[in-house]
């Protein structure tokens, strides 16, 4: 199976910061990764999907980088409502994976 | 509106049996393949099982295969898993998810259910 590894586990950071989450995988990808938000209590929603694709509702300043083995999901500009843990996930087999997930928190 | 909506979860023995449900509507249910994921209660996601969407082609985790079976009833827009021989890992909120046409094969899941929790203890 691919191995997502995601990083940090968690980070603080300001309204207006920016900040990027990293995912790597075990094995190349090619593009198939998609991003997730999770908040507490709910089911996850899609970000983006094909590495860099923003799904449709998600905010502009989410955006996703990244092929092969090494992924980004940048926030250009945090805002409150951005508070949730964000999972990466591999597509590019059936048996699919997630990252381990990175809890955002707003100083 | 397109929803999903899980039933079937509850409190059950080690080495016991359950089936979850999940009802489909506001989508040609019979034109997306569908999965179940899981998530333990405050850990990460885990990708549970997959059916396509005519019911041909079924996948599992490894930590399932041979204990869970992944059904549809296309004619009555659900999902289901059979989940037998239980154990106390398998304890979790389970998600249903439909897979959408995003050029991938597989690809993302888009629509989430709310998910119903399953406890497996004595």
């Amino acid at each position: 199976d691919i191995q997502m590894t995601q990083s940090p586990p968690t980070l603080s950071a300001s309204v207006g910061d920016r900040v990027t989450i990293t995912c790597r995988a075990s094995q190349s990808i090619s593009s198939w990764l998609a991003w997730y938000q999770q908040k507490p209590g709910k089911a996850p929603e899609l970000l983006i999907y094909k590495a860099s694709a923003l799904d449709t509702g998600a905010p502009s300043r989410f955006s996703g980088s990244g092929s092969g083995t090494e992924f980004t999901l940048t926030i250009s500009s945090l805002q409150p409502d951005d508070s949730a843990t964000y999972y990466c996930l591999q597509y590019k087999s059936f048996s699919r994976t997630f990252g381990q997930g990175t809890k955002v928190e707003i100083k | 509106e397109v929803q999903l909506v899980e039933s079937g979860g509850g409190l059950v023995k080690p080495g016991g049996s359950l089936r979850l449900s999940c009802a489909a509507s506001g989508f040609i249910f019979s034109s997306y393949n569908m999965n179940w994921v899981r998530q333990a209660p405050g850990k990460g996601l885990e990708w549970v099982s997959y059916i396509s969407s005519s019911g041909s082609y079924e996948y599992y985790a490894d930590s399932v295969k041979g204990r869970f079976t992944i059904s549809r009833d296309n004619a009555k827009n659900s999902l289901y898993l059979q989940m037998n021989s239980l154990r106390a890992e398998d304890s979790a909120v389970y998600y249903c998810a439909r897979e959408g046409d995003y050029g991938g094969n597989p690809d993302v899941f888009d629509i989430w259910g709310q998910g119903t929790l399953v406890i497996v203890s004595s």
